[in-house]
Parts: structure tokens; sequence; C-alpha cells
């Protein structure tokens, strides 16, 4: 069954403390793997799309690495401003599938 | 640049009733999409219209349907509402179609069905 899980469910950090965060699909034909951050009550802010295996991205702490199998996001010395819930998605053929996100607090 | 407008910002409907939600892209995207976000199923996309064409669809029923107009707006119906429609309705909208480039999602509808 083609699935998208997110790992962990919940993340909380010490400001500057890094860490890391997994996107693992079970798709065939992917198409882009996407990454968002989402803010409550405010709709998702687009991060990266990661097209094929090994490529990375960077912006600002932020990562984005993409194997066959999953995608990491790296957040490095993160600030309490990086609070968020980050969702990854895949598309594949005519399918766009979120994942359910992980709920990441970083206290100063 | 002015961002994605969705209006309403908030609904409430009875079952059984219809409703229809608006979206306007930033200007000169031509792609419009639609989701459905709930606490127990996620983010869920509905659809996606291109140059007034739907280029992609979800896993929902016909009841869910959508429109661009010539100007990109869009626009996204539910028709005989259930409890379970209870949502917030997000639009995104970007340059090209296949959502593979940069989306910009409006802050949503939050539809109660009562």
């Amino acid at each position: 069954e083609d699935q998208v899980t997110q790992s962990p469910e919940a993340l909380r950090l010490q400001e500057g403390e890094s860490s890391s965060l997994n996107c693992s699909y079970t798709v065939s034909g992917l198409r882009g793997l996407f990454w968002y951050r989402q803010d409550p009550g405010k709709g998702p802010e687009f991060l990266f799309t990661l097209y094929s295996a090994g490529e990375e991205k960077e912006k600002e702490r932020l990562k984005a690495t993409l194997t066959k199998k999953e995608s990491f996001l790296h957040i490095t010395a993160p600030k309490p401003e990086d609070s968020a819930t980050y969702l990854c998605a895949v598309r594949y053929g005519q399918n766009f599938v979120f994942g359910p996100g992980t709920r990441l607090s970083v206290l100063p | 640049k002015a961002g994605v407008t969705q209006t309403p910002r908030y609904l409430i409907k009875t079952r059984g009733q219809q409703v229809t939600l608006s979206c306007s892209p930033i200007s000169g995207h031509r792609s419009v999409s639609w989701y459905q976000q709930t606490p127990g199923q996620g983010l869920q996309f509905l659809f996606e219209y291109f140059s007034e064409t739907q280029r992609n669809k979800g896993n929902f029923p016909g009841r869910f349907s959508g429109r661009q107009f010539s100007n990109s707006r869009s626009e996204m119906n539910v028709s005989t509402l259930e409890l379970g429609d209870s949502a917030l309705y997000l639009c995104a909208s970007s340059s090209s179609s296949g959502m593979n480039t940069e989306a910009f999602f409006g802050q949503g509808t939050r539809l109660t069905v009562v």
C-alpha cells in the first residue's frame, strides 16, 4: 500500500540542539518530495522540493536530503521561531499525499 | 504582492446543505489546488486546476467539485454536506501546473457542519 509516514510525531528541543525529522514513503514512481512548515491557524509554507535520491537543499538552518525510501529534514541550532508542524508530501503519478506531520517545539 | 486569499474564513452549515468556497490566487499564478485538513486524516489533496482545466484529482467523492475561471480564481463546491466534511479547506496557488513548483497557501476556510 502506498504510504507516507513521518517520525517522530512530536519533538521537543532546547534552543541550539540540532536534530532531524524523518519522512518515509512507499510509493512507486516518485515525481517529487516536498517539505512544508505549518504554524497554528495558518496554511502550510513551502520549504523544499526534492526530485531524486542524493539531492540536498538548504535554507537557513534547514537542510533536506532524499534517499530512495526516505527524506530527512535536518535542523541545525534551532531557535524558538522554528517551532511549527513540519509536513512532507509525495507526488507520484497523479497522486499527491501528505504525511501526518511532526510537531516541533524549540524551547528557549 | 498580495498573497492567496480565501473567503470566507469561517462558515457554519447544516447537514444536507451545499457550500461554495472561493480562492483568489497570487497575481500571475495559473494553478490552484485545494486541500482538506482534519485532525484525524491530516492534509489531503482534493484537486488541482490549471488554466480552467482540472489537471489532477484526489480520492474524494463526487460531492466535492471545483472550477476555475479565466482570471484564475477558483471555487470549490461541496454538496449534501455531511458532519465529516467539517474541516479546514486550504487552497494553494503556483505559477505552473503539477505542483512541482513552489506553492503558496492561503489561510484557509474553516467549515463546520452541524
